[in-house]
């Protein structure tokens, strides 16, 4: 089975500082497409981030950026400079190339401390 | 929410009693879909759709059935709740899979 693994259930970061939540991913497959969603208290789920696994250069968006390890199947998530809005819970995700369905981890909860 | 409608927002219960989630979209998506959110288990598939009629199982479909008669809507029957059906539901479409889903906001259901 296709699996996704958050090890981290729970995290806390200063405001202003640099934090990085982890995600491992189970596939024989090598065509791939990985994501990062969050999810702020008003439980909207909202995309932050996508990697294709063909492309070894990491993602970037603002903040926001991944470092992606394909032979050790790793996608982490760092946020940079964390702002009080950042507080949600965060999705890794990931689907193989010809799947119907993203198939998700079990989330991570991230605190921001002002 | 880009397009995308779940209806009710809230809903309570009672225990054996059929209960339907609604999904809505215009924006003409090919793909829907069902998911749960339980504390510690993240993101369930519960079923799915790639096509009007065509419809499929996802990983804990036990207790659900789904329906889709014209593309813009997705409905998702508790035939007779229980109080393990207790969850937040959400429904996703997509176009292009390689782009990820866009999210309803979500159906938060009670079974007393």
């Amino acid at each position: 089975a296709q699996t996704v693994t958050q090890s981290q259930p729970e995290m806390s970061v200063q405001e202003a500082e640099t934090v990085t939540l982890s995600c491992t991913y189970d596939t024989s497959e090598s065509d791939y497409y990985l994501f990062w969603y969050k999810q702020p208290p008003s439980r909207q789920m909202i995309l932050v981030i996508r990697q294709e696994a063909y492309k070894q250069q990491n993602a970037t968006e603002n903040r926001f950026s991944v470092n992606f390890q394909k032979a050790a199947k790793s996608f982490s998530l760092k946020i940079s400079d964390s702002q009080l809005g950042d507080a949600a819970m965060y999705f890794c995700a990931y689907r193989i190339k010809g799947a119907q369905k993203l198939v998700f981890g079990q989330g991570t909860r991230l605190t921001i401390n002002p | 929410d880009a397009g995308i409608t779940q209806s009710p927002r809230h809903k309570v219960t009672e225990t054996g009693t059929p209960v339907t989630l609604r999904c809505h979209q215009t924006e003409n998506h090919r793909y829907m879909y069902w998911y749960r959110q339980d504390p510690g288990h993240g993101l369930r598939l519960i079923h799915y759709s790639y096509g009007v009629k065509d419809t499929d199982k996802g990983e804990v479909s036990d207790g659900y059935s789904v329906s889709r008669s014209k593309t813009e809507d997705f409905l998702l029957t508790l035939e007779s709740a229980t109080s393990s059906q207790t969850s937040v539901y959400f429904c996703a479409i997509s176009e292009n899979l390689i782009y990820g889903y866009t999210f309803g906001s979500g159906t938060r259901l009670t079974v007393v």
